[in-house]
């Protein structure tokens, strides 16, 4: 039983077009994450949520729009994708409260766009 | 600007050597020191956590946290072949994401 799932595993689309990426986590967390990783392999935070609500939205074009449905639901949305926004995409999940121990990440979903 | 700073390597050692990863990081505040591995087109998992300094052993690896000199590290002993990755420091403070390091390549020869 997959702990993180993130759909599509893969996704190739023309530049301008819109796509969604879908995250589901079962851990009961109460917080999940965007990360983009890129070709050089820097994780880098994108947005968190915590019970649905935004807390963290770093500087990331307003192509992407997130939405948390429910708490075990992260989704990412892109609009007129480009060239730059190639790269691996993974979703995150972590208790925020109590002690922190570390995050539980998805397989990824590897975005290229053509 | 918060950052975490990693030697990228690759490290190179052979099998049955210690491998030591390095991380320096520049928020004083920060709280909460963490190492992921990550093998090539897998997703990051977490090897293991430290919050205070000091040293925090698991198996054969052993984690060093040195708050004064913003200093963390990640000992491997006995390496193996299959410990051949990238390895990932990451921190945070009560609040904010995990921010990571660009990661150090690791390979271990037979």
């Amino acid at each position: 039983d997959t702990a993180v799932s993130q759909t599509p595993k893969y996704l190739v689309t023309q530049m301008g077009n819109d796509k969604s990426i879908k995250c589901e986590q079962n851990l009961g967390h109460d917080t999940m994450y965007w990360y983009k990783q890129d070709s050089k392999k820097f994780l880098k935070i994108m947005f968190s949520y915590n019970n649905k609500e935004l807390i963290i939205n770093e500087t990331v074009p307003n192509r992407f729009s997130p939405k948390s449905p429910d708490k075990a639901h992260l989704n990412l949305h892109i609009n007129s994708l480009e060239l730059g926004d190639s790269a691996v995409y993974f979703c995150a999940s972590s208790q925020q409260t109590g002690p922190n121990y570390g995050y539980t990440f998805g397989s990824g979903t590897r975005l290229t766009v053509v | 600007q918060k950052e975490v700073e990693q030697n990228s390597g690759p490290l190179s050692v052979p099998e049955g050597a210690i491998a030591s990863l390095n991380c320096t990081y520049s928020d004083r505040g920060s709280q909460s020191f963490f190492w992921y591995r990550q093998y090539s087109g897998k997703s990051p998992e977490l090897i293991m956590f430290i919050y205070s300094n000091g040293d925090k052993e698991d198996g054969r690896f052993t984690a060093q946290l040195n708050k004064a000199s913003q200093y963390v590290s990640l000992l491997i002993r006995d390496s193996q072949p299959s410990d051949s990755a990238t390895y990932l420091c990451a921190v945070n403070q009560a609040g904010t994401a995990l921010i990571f390091g660009k990661g150090t390549t690791l390979s271990v020869s037979s």
